[in-house]
């Protein structure tokens, strides 16, 4: 089954707008949740973070937000730009075994001037 | 500073070949994880280590073997290369576990083809 979930798989966005970007989790037993970001021909790189007892972790123009009732995450960006083209995977770390992560399927966001 | 360097970036190979794909860092990270990328599937973790001697299943583990008998060297083994194996090849440090926020470290990937 899979215990993270990432339901779209592009997203499009102009210039400027705000990007969204969603993922849904069933397990209780993560203590972290991050997301990365991957360009083509690259390994994945961190983006940001958000332990489970928070609510909300800022980071620039990067935001993501922690919905513990409904399992559910979210990765804002304001104002996206066309670097920011890549795909994007959320994760979530366990709270045992070391820095083992579980991530969903990816949401390729293009971000059009 | 290199960070995590796999070799070789890509390879192919013919059904029941054997190869390592190897993975070094130089951060002095205890942990350190293989995943592999398929369409539609995001990563999945096939072997982790939380130190020198010391390794673990992930999600993915059967036709895989790994080792781990130094800090900075973390082989990943096919046993018998099958098509299915056919994927992108990451793998990926951090920081001991006390200081850890799930931040890994890539490297930058190896392509496997098998045939």
């Amino acid at each position: 089954d899979q215990q993270v979930k990432q339901n779209s798989p592009s997203l499009s966005v102009q210039e400027g707008r705000i990007s969204i970007l969603n993922c849904d989790y069933t397990n209780s037993m993560f203590d972290y949740f991050l997301w990365y970001k991957k360009y083509p021909a690259e390994g994945p790189t961190f983006l940001i973070s958000i332990s489970s007892i928070k609510d909300k972790n800022e980071d620039g123009r990067f935001t993501v937000f922690l919905n513990k009732s409904a399992k559910h995450l979210s990765l804002h960006i304001v104002p996206s730009q066309p670097g920011d083209s890549a795909v994007y995977f959320c994760a979530a770390k366990w709270k045992r075994g070391g820095s083992r992560l579980t991530f969903g399927e990816g949401t390729q966001l293009t971000v059009n001037p | 500073n290199a960070g995590v360097t796999q070799t070789p970036k890509f390879q192919v190979l013919k059904t029941g070949q054997s190869m390592t794909l190897q993975c070094a860092q130089d951060m002095n990270h205890e942990y350190m994880s293989w995943y592999r990328q398929d369409p539609g599937m995001g990563l999945r973790l096939i072997h982790y280590s939380v130190g020198a001697g010391i390794t673990d299943q992930g999600e993915v583990p059967n036709g895989y073997n790994v080792s781990r008998s130094t800090t900075e060297d973390f082989p990943l083994r096919l046993l018998s290369a099958a098509p299915s194996q056919t994927s992108v090849y990451f793998c990926a440090s951090s920081e001991p576990q006390g200081a850890n926020t799930g931040e890994l470290f890539f490297g930058e990937g190896s392509r496997l083809t098998v045939l």
